[in-house]
């Protein structure tokens, strides 16, 4: 069965420290990724996804996420954290034989100045 | 483009009293509309899954009896929250995909439920 794993349940950062955050899938063939951001009492927004070609995709806000098959691992990171990035983030995945997307458990980000 | 609004963004209601909710997709067709339950400090858990003109999918251990959808159109799914309990509070999202491309999933802003 499908899973997603966010190992990291809440991370503190400083304000222009550089961030990443780690999220490993289980799924038997090639996933489709997901990392969005939910701010507090917000929906999610879609940072980045990876379907196929070029492994380190580049999304919005300045992030990117790295897919890794050999280590079944789909980390985002930014070089750069603004205190705005502060929020919960969740790394999905849905199989390529259907539309059901898996959610990890989430890491709360906190951005101290 | 791809917009999902979510309607009303908050609802408080009495025990026993039901309560609708209501996912548009703004400026797309989606045949296809997911319902989640989130509860806080924690991840998403698909609820059911529906298709226009369609009867819903339940995820095991969801009450279809007490958590009624409904894929009237392309554009418009609801969920009611039949008799209401204390239990049900909690933030509920939906999110739609576009016809023909059915791996993303777009996301309302969800509905927070407070039940009395």
């Amino acid at each position: 069965a499908q899973s997603v794993t966010q190992p990291d349940i809440h991370i503190t950062v400083s304000e222009g420290a550089s961030l990443e955050l780690r999220c490993n899938y289980s799924y038997g063939a090639t996933p489709y990724l997901f990392w969005y951001v939910q701010s507090p009492g917000q929906g999610l927004q879609l940072l980045l996804k990876y379907f196929s070609g070029d492994t380190l995709v580049q999304g919005i806000k300045g992030f990117e996420a790295e897919f890794k098959r050999s280590q079944s691992s789909f980390n985002l990171r930014k070089p750069s954290v603004h205190w705005s990035d502060a929020a919960e983030y969740f790394c999905a995945v849905v199989s390529n034989t259907g539309n059901q997307f898996y959610f990890g458990t989430g890491t709360s980000l906190t951005v101290i100045p | 483009g791809a917009v999902v609004s979510q309607h009303p963004s908050w609802v408080i209601c009495k025990s026993g009293t039901s309560v609708k909710i209501e996912c548009r997709s703004l400026d797309f067709q989606a045949t296809t509309m997911f319902w989640y339950r989130q509860f806080p400090k924690q991840s998403l858990m698909l609820m059911a899954t529906s298709n226009e003109g369609s009867k819903a999918t339940y995820e095991q251990g969801v009450e279809k009896d007490k958590f009624l959808i409904n894929h009237a159109s392309l554009t418009l799914s609801t969920l009611t929250v039949t008799s209401a309990h204390p239990e049900d509070s909690s933030f509920y999202i939906c999110s739609a995909t576009l016809a023909g491309n059915r791996y993303e999933q777009y996301f309302g802003p969800g509905t927070r439920l407070t039940v009395t």
